[in-house]
C-alpha cells in the first residue's frame, strides 16, 4: 500500500542552524501539507503546497519557514534559523484531491530536537 | 479562531467495555469530521470520518455527528489494550483552495487489563 515517507526520523540541530526536513509524498497525490506537533500538544497545521505554490499557510509559518518541490518526488520544509521552540514532531501529509470530504495521509514524521 | 475542543483525559475504561470519546467544534459551516488514533511518538491513524449526521459503524468503531449540537464522538466496543492511544478529533476547514485539519488537543484512553 502506497504510504507517504519521511528522512529523518530524528534531526537534532543547534539553535540557530538551518534544518531541511524532507518527505516524500504518495506518488499520484497533487497536494501536500506540513503539520507539526509539539510535545504533548495538538497537531497544528503549517502549510499546504499545491501546483509549486503555496495555497496557505498558518501564522506558526513565518519567514524562517519555506517549503518546495525540488524534484518530482520529495516536498521538503527547511527552517532556516532554528530557535529552541522548533522543537517538535512535523509531519507530512499528501492527498490526491483537495476536497473536504478527501483524506489526507500523514507520514510517520520527523522528530525535530534544537539544542 | 475556529476551536476542536476534547477532553484531554486520561479516560481508563476496562477491557472489553465501551469507550466514548466527546469532541465539540466551534465552526456551524464543518462539514466533515475525522478521527485519529495517535500511538506516543507515532503519527496520526485513521480511524473513521463522518459527514452526515447520525451514527456511522465501522467494526467495533461508531462515529456519531450531530451538527446542531456541534458534537461528534467516538465509540469503541469491546475495547481491548492495544485501543490504549491518544484520539484525535480533527475538523476540516477551507482554507485558500484546499482544506487544513483542525485537531483537538486529543483525550487520553487507557483500556485496563
Amino acid at each position: 500500500e502506497p504510504e507517504v515517507t519521511q528522512t529523518p526520523s530524528h534531526q537534532v540541530t543547534q539553535m540557530g542552524q538551518e534544518v531541511i526536513l524532507r518527505c516524500v509524498p504518495i506518488s499520484n497525490h497533487l497536494y501536500f501539507y506540513w503539520y507539526r506537533q509539539i510535545l504533548g500538544q495538538k497537531v497544528e497545521f503549517l502549510v499546504s503546497f499545491y501546483n509549486n505554490e503555496i495555497s496557505e499557510k498558518s501564522e506558526i509559518f513565518d519567514d524562517q519557514f519555506s517549503v518546495e518541490r525540488p524534484d518530482g518526488s520529495n516536498f521538503t520544509l527547511k527552517i532556516r534559523s532554528t530557535k529552541l521552540e522548533d522543537s517538535a514532531m512535523y509531519f507530512c501529509a499528501s492527498s490526491l484531491l483537495a476536497g473536504e470530504y478527501n483524506e489526507q495521509f500523514f507520514g510517520p514524521g520527523t522528530r525535530l530536537t534544537v539544542l | 479562531q475556529k476551536e476542536v475542543e476534547q477532553n484531554s483525559g486520561p479516560l481508563s475504561v476496562p477491557e472489553g467495555a465501551i469507550a466514548s470519546l466527546n469532541c465539540t467544534y466551534s465552526d456551524r459551516g464543518s462539514q466533515s469530521f475525522f478521527w485519529y488514533r495517535q500511538y506516543s511518538g507515532k503519527s496520526p491513524e485513521l480511524i473513521m470520518f463522518i459527514y452526515s449526521n447520525g451514527d456511522k459503524e465501522d467494526g467495533r468503531f461508531t462515529a456519531q455527528l450531530n451538527k446542531a449540537s456541534q458534537y461528534v464522538s467516538l465509540l469503541i466496543r469491546d475495547s481491548l489494550p492495544s485501543d490504549s492511544a491518544t484520539y484525535l478529533c480533527a475538523v476540516k476547514q477551507k482554507a485558500s483552495g484546499t482544506y487544513k485539519y483542525i485537531f483537538g488537543t486529543g483525550t487520553r484512553l487507557k483500556v485496563l487489563a
